[in-house]
């Protein structure tokens, strides 16, 4: 069974960097893809994009390209996400996942991420 | 990118209610569809894939249909635990996309 296993709550100030991680677990984790869903409060889902733990394949989602960098450790089955400069519009919660065939059947539990002076 | 549109927004129903919501793709997307439910504080569960495949565990008073553009999800019979926002997510080709989800009240 695939467990994903994410970082703590954050609260972080506009223009400070952050990077939040997920560890997975399970039989030949290193040859999933890994996703990040962002959920600002009150809203809804959103892709933010995808990475391929074996040989770090990465794909943005646009509304998110330039925005984030998401990155991998597959020697520790760990995916980050990261901002070089957060703004307050960056607060949400902020979901690791595992999409088998692009259906999501795993999830994290979710790292609340706020952002404020 | 398709984008996915979800109807209606809130629906508002009763204990046994036949409930149906509706999700319409921008362009084709075959049958590559995926429904979730969430919960408040919860991270969301999927219900169905590849539009009308009944996940593991998922009681069967859930059921999907469609393909193409149009898609439905079904609860036949509504039960206390069902009152949550569903969305749906189309993985056609990438980017995917979630609808902007329907919650269901209780009436």
């Amino acid at each position: 069974e695939v467990q994903l296993v994410q970082s703590g709550a954050e609260v972080k100030k506009p223009g400070e960097s952050l990077k939040i991680s997920c560890k997975g677990s399970g039989n030949s984790f290193s040859s999933y893809w890994i996703g990040w869903v962002r959920q600002m409060p009150g809203k809804g889902l959103e892709w933010m994009g995808i990475i391929y733990l074996g040989d770090s394949d990465t794909r943005y989602s646009p509304s998110f390209q330039g925005q984030v960098t998401i990155s991998a450790d597959k020697s520790i089955s760990t995916t980050y996400l990261q901002w070089s400069s957060l703004k307050a519009s960056d607060t949400g919660m902020y979901y690791c996942v595992r999409p088998e065939e692009g259906r999501v059947d795993y999830w994290g539990q979710g790292t609340l991420v706020t952002v404020s002076s | 990118d398709i984008q996915m549109t979800q109807s209606p927004s809130t629906l508002s129903a009763s204990v046994g209610d036949r409930v149906t919501i509706t999700c319409r793709a921008s362009r084709s997307i075959s049958s590559w569809l995926a429904w979730y439910q969430q919960k408040p504080g919860k991270a969301p569960k999927l219900l169905i894939y590849k539009a009308s495949s009944l996940e593991s565990g998922v009681p069967s008073r859930f059921s999907g249909s469609g393909s193409g553009t149009e898609f439905t999800l079904t609860i036949s019979s509504l039960q206390p635990d069902d009152f949550a926002t569903y969305y749906c997510q189309h993985y056609y080709t990438y980017p995917w996309t979630f609808g902007q989800g329907t919650k269901v009240e209780i009436k």
